[in-house]
């Protein structure tokens, strides 16, 4: 079955500092990933999404995330992080086919200290 | 163009009772998929519409039922509260049903049963 597992639940980074959020997922195909963020009261908001071709993707925000087929994982980088980047991270798969249907991590609640 | 709509944002009901949650997906938008999101759960795939079509559905008790409409508006039902089933509903709405398409996260409905 599909799954995805985020082995971190809580971060706490300090403003300026590099932030890696960890994501590994279980799959027989090549899956379709994303990273979600959530702010208190909001919705999910797309940061990336990697489908395939080149295994280091770019989102908003100044968010990357590279796909290590080898490793299963799917982490999400930031060179410099903000104090507006605490939230809740959310990484997701799907198989791609004919439907929406995303199976969510549990979420890594991020920090940040001033 | 105006994002997801969710209708309403609050609700409280008591158990036993049933609930209507309505979402309006972008315009031109013709997949809806709902998630329910609990502290203890996560977030969870309930179902997704295309075209006035279930085309998956997931692993929810037969409480929990949704339409879509020929506008593409989508409204979920869950019939004789239970405790359990408060939670934050979330609709998402994308172009198709492809696993590529972007979906797009409404804010959400608060749902607190007592």
């Amino acid at each position: 079955a599909q799954s995805v597992t985020q082995p971190d639940i809580h971060i706490t980074v300090s403003e300026g500092a590099s932030l890696e959020l960890r994501c590994n997922y279980s799959y027989g195909a090549t899956p379709y990933l994303f990273w979600y963020v959530q702010s208190p009261g909001q919705g999910l908001q797309l940061l990336l999404k990697y489908f395939s071709g080149d295994t280091l993707v770019q989102g908003i925000k100044g968010f990357e995330a590279e796909f290590k087929r080898s490793q299963s994982s799917f982490n999400l980088r930031k060179p410099s992080v903000h104090w507006s980047d605490a939230a809740e991270y959310f990484c997701a798969v799907t198989h791609g086919g004919a439907t929406n249907k995303l199976i969510f991590g549990t979420g890594t609640l991020l920090a940040v200290q001033p | 163009k105006a994002g997801v709509t969710q209708t309403p944002r609050y609700l409280i009901k008591t158990r036993g009772q049933q609930v209507t949650l309505s979402c309006s997906p972008i315009s031109g938008h013709r997949s809806v998929s709902w998630y329910q999101q609990t502290p203890g759960q996560g977030l969870q795939f309930l179902f997704e519409y295309f075209s006035e079509t279930q085309r998956n559905k997931g692993n929810f008790p037969g409480r929990f039922s949704g339409r879509q409409f020929s506008n593409s508006r989508s409204e979920m039902n869950v019939s004789t509260l239970e405790l359990g089933d408060s939670a934050l509903y979330l609709c998402a709405s994308s172009l198709g049903p492809v696993g590529g398409d972007e979906q797009f996260f409404g804010p959400g409905t608060r749902l607190t049963v007592l």
